[in-house]
């Protein structure tokens, strides 16, 4: 099956330093990526839809700049928290769609985020 | 947007017996997938089930099955023959099949199976 992977896994970082989380699908091209937010016991929240080579969609609500994404490839999407503070702190979850088909999205096993 | 209702925070059921979630969900379109994904307590989500809305027979995947009543946008979950690996988080999400391709969750139900 499918495989997608996410780096780093678990990070900590201080209050104002910016953090890159990758998501990379692994065997298959991902003409789009998406990036959720969940907090503890919550649901997946959409933050936005990244497509290869343009800029990404944000969710109403998401800051774009806080929040920067790039989608560079077509195994590769890059979540950039900037200026990161300990209201960030969250799991993050990336997904890929390989087509249109009906369920053709996978998803990576998540980054936990925790600023201090 | 579409929005995904799951009205059961929490359900548990004893080893070996059978357990079925709610899901409903609302929207105006005609063509869409639905999805059940669980979520273990290593956060990965992983695929349950899924469900064309064009299709009128119901989903099974072994001891997983749905109900999915289209004109009442009912979309159970029903687990037979439960296992203490079943114990998750499990999420109901809604896909269209025109516009966009991002999943819509629901709020989730966590599944506890009792030994």
């Amino acid at each position: 099956g499918a495989v997608v992977s996410q780096h780093p896994s678990w990070v900590i970082c201080k209050s104002g330093t910016s953090v890159k989380i990758e998501c990379r699908s692994l065997d298959f091209q991902a003409t789009t990526m998406f990036w959720y937010r969940q907090f503890p016991k919550q649901s997946l929240m959409l933050m936005a839809t990244s497509n290869e080579g343009s800029k990404a969609t944000y969710e109403q609500g998401v800051e774009k700049d806080k929040f920067l994404i790039n989608h560079a490839s077509l195994t590769l999407s890059t979540l950039t928290v900037t200026s990161a503070h300990p209201e960030d702190s969250s799991f993050y979850i990336c997904s890929a769609d390989r087509g249109r088909a009906v369920n053709e999205q996978f998803f990576g096993p998540g980054t936990r985020l925790t600023v201090l | 947007a579409q929005t995904v209702t799951q009205s059961q925070p929490e359900m548990s059921v004893q080893e070996a017996e059978t357990v079925t979630l709610s899901c409903t969900y609302d929207t105006s379109e005609s063509d869409y997938y639905l999805f059940w994904y669980k979520q273990p307590p290593s956060r990965q989500m992983i695929l349950v089930i899924r469900q064309e809305a064009y299709k009128q027979q119901n989903a099974t995947e072994n001891r997983f099955s749905v109900n999915f009543q289209k004109a009442a946008k009912s979309f159970s979950l029903k687990i037979s023959d439960s296992q203490l690996g079943d114990a998750a988080m499990y999420f109901c999400a809604y896909r269209s099949a025109n516009t966009g391709n991002q999943f819509y969750f629901g709020t989730g139900t966590s599944l506890t199976v009792i030994p």
